[in-house]
């Protein structure tokens, strides 16, 4: 299964940008990338999920690199609420679909006032 | 609509003892999935169902653990003679299918096996 590689933490400012990076260079041609996150005491939350264009959704967008080896999160701007661990993961695959979502450390986010 | 419940919310058992976990998906959702996150660890895939089938068992940590689902809705993830080492939060997740796209997570049920 292919492996996800992401910061342990970074920083943003409220009401600011925040990109999250994610390496995935050994993704296949047929994964999934979604984006979950879990906010303190929560169970995690779905953000996103692509497979070769850009996405967007009222929460983020999803942009995904041509070669797809790497992805990036955008939240267009933070919230105090946004301040959790962001998972980037590539769904295992099984009989030949993929639902099993396997998370690594993920990112975690701190949102500044 | 109502999402992913699970119960108890919070369980406190002797060593030894066995426990079931329950979880409600969305009605509708044909796929389940069980996940379990021990402190400061991350969160562990265990096993999912696709209606009443599970076809893979092998995130399942020891034949401790056991998982059934009936009439493709509410699921048990029972743990036989648990063990200190079974103390985690576990979550129930549910999707529309087995497919790439959203899951909907309970809000966990707190094992603490004292």
């Amino acid at each position: 299964d292919a492996k996800t590689t992401q910061p342990n933490s970074m920083e943003s400012n409220e009401e600011e940008p925040v990109h999250l990076p994610c390496n995935h260079s050994t993704i296949s041609g047929t994964d999934y990338i979604h984006w979950y996150r879990q906010l303190p005491s929560q169970g995690p939350e779905y953000v996103i999920h692509g497979l070769t264009s850009n996405v967007n959704n009222r929460m983020a967008s999803l942009a995904i690199a041509e070669d797809r080896k790497s992805s990036t999160l955008i939240l267009h701007r933070a919230t105090l609420r946004d301040a959790a661990v962001y998972y980037c993961i590539l769904p295992k695959n099984y009989g030949g679909s993929q639902g099993n979502l396997i998370f690594g450390k993920g990112t975690k986010l701190s949102v500044k006032p | 609509g109502a999402g992913v419940s699970q119960s108890p919310s919070n369980k406190v058992t002797e060593k030894g003892k066995d426990v079931e976990l329950r979880c409600d998906p969305i009605s509708g959702h044909t796929a389940l999935y069980w996940y379990r996150q021990s402190l400061g660890q991350g969160l562990e895939f265990l096993i999912y169902f696709q209606g009443n089938s599970a076809p893979d068992k092998s995130g399942l940590p020891s034949d401790r653990f056991s998982a059934e689902r009936t009439g493709g809705s509410v699921s048990t993830l029972t743990i036989q003679r648990t063990q200190q080492e079974d103390s985690a939060v576990y979550l129930c997740a549910s999707s529309l299918d087995y497919a790439p796209g959203e899951q909907f997570f309970g809000p966990g049920t707190r094992l603490t096996v004292l």
